[in-house]
């Protein structure tokens, strides 16, 4: 079944303990991306991949990090959590977000809500 | 700097239509995206619009115009099934792959 996996899927941790959020997709897509979404702000971009090895900042980047060292996985790092990063957070993929049609369709991961205490 | 603007709420009766606005104010246009958003549940797409011009697909379509920074999602024969957050997105030219969403109109559908 073609799908974009995130795990854990609930987390509560407390304020400095570096965490990972892992995500896979197994449709082959190259465009890859992380969101955060807060009530009354909608989504918000946190990083995005065009591909294996090229990443680039959305709007929300600070206290995040990523990798793309395959094209399945798109890890969302956070070296020191803070509570204002307790947030749900979705993990996206594309085939080719550039290309009008079928292909710049994006599907999205359940979702992660994170809790920093 | 960027910003989408789309009402927060809006209410309709089942089978009635409904238009949900998105007015955009970009540094640099590449294409709108519209995602339908269930309570607790992830994203999933709706339509991607980069030309002038209604797209229709079954009972939903959307609309934009680039020159007036305007784009619109019809929702016709509505289902109660439609009761959802709508959200309207813009790839920008600033950073290709980059993503701005607006704040996500709540659609509620009545008996």
């Amino acid at each position: 079944e073609a799908q974009v996996t995130q795990n854990p899927r609930y987390l509560i941790t407390v304020t400095g303990k570096k965490l990972t959020v892992t995500c896979s997709q197994n449709m082959n897509h190259e465009y890859m991306s992380w969101y955060r979404q807060d009530p009354g702000l909608g989504l918000r971009q946190i990083y995005y991949s065009m591909n294996v090895e090229v990443t680039d900042k959305g709007d929300v980047p600070e206290g995040y990090k990523v990798s793309r060292k395959e094209k399945r996985n798109f890890p969302l790092i956070l070296e020191s959590p803070s509570p204002n990063q307790t947030s749900l957070y979705f993990c996206a993929s594309s085939l080719d977000l550039l290309t009008s049609g079928s292909t710049n369709e994006q599907y999205f991961g359940p979702g992660t809500r994170l809790t920093v205490t | 700097g960027q910003n989408i603007d789309q009402p927060t709420e809006m209410t309709a009766t089942e089978g009635a239509i409904v238009q949900i606005n998105c007015t955009y104010q970009t540094s640099g246009f590449n294409g709108l995206f519209w995602y339908q958003q269930h309570a607790g549940e992830a994203p999933t797409f709706l339509s991607y619009n980069v030309l002038d011009g209604l797209e229709e697909k079954g009972r939903f379509s959307s609309f934009l115009s680039r020159s007036k920074g305007y784009s619109y999602l019809l929702l016709k024969e509505l289902q109660m099934k439609d009761s959802a957050s709508y959200l309207c997105a813009v790839m920008t030219t600033d950073s290709w792959g980059k993503l701005q969403f607006g704040a996500g109109t709540q659609v509620v559908v009545t008996p």
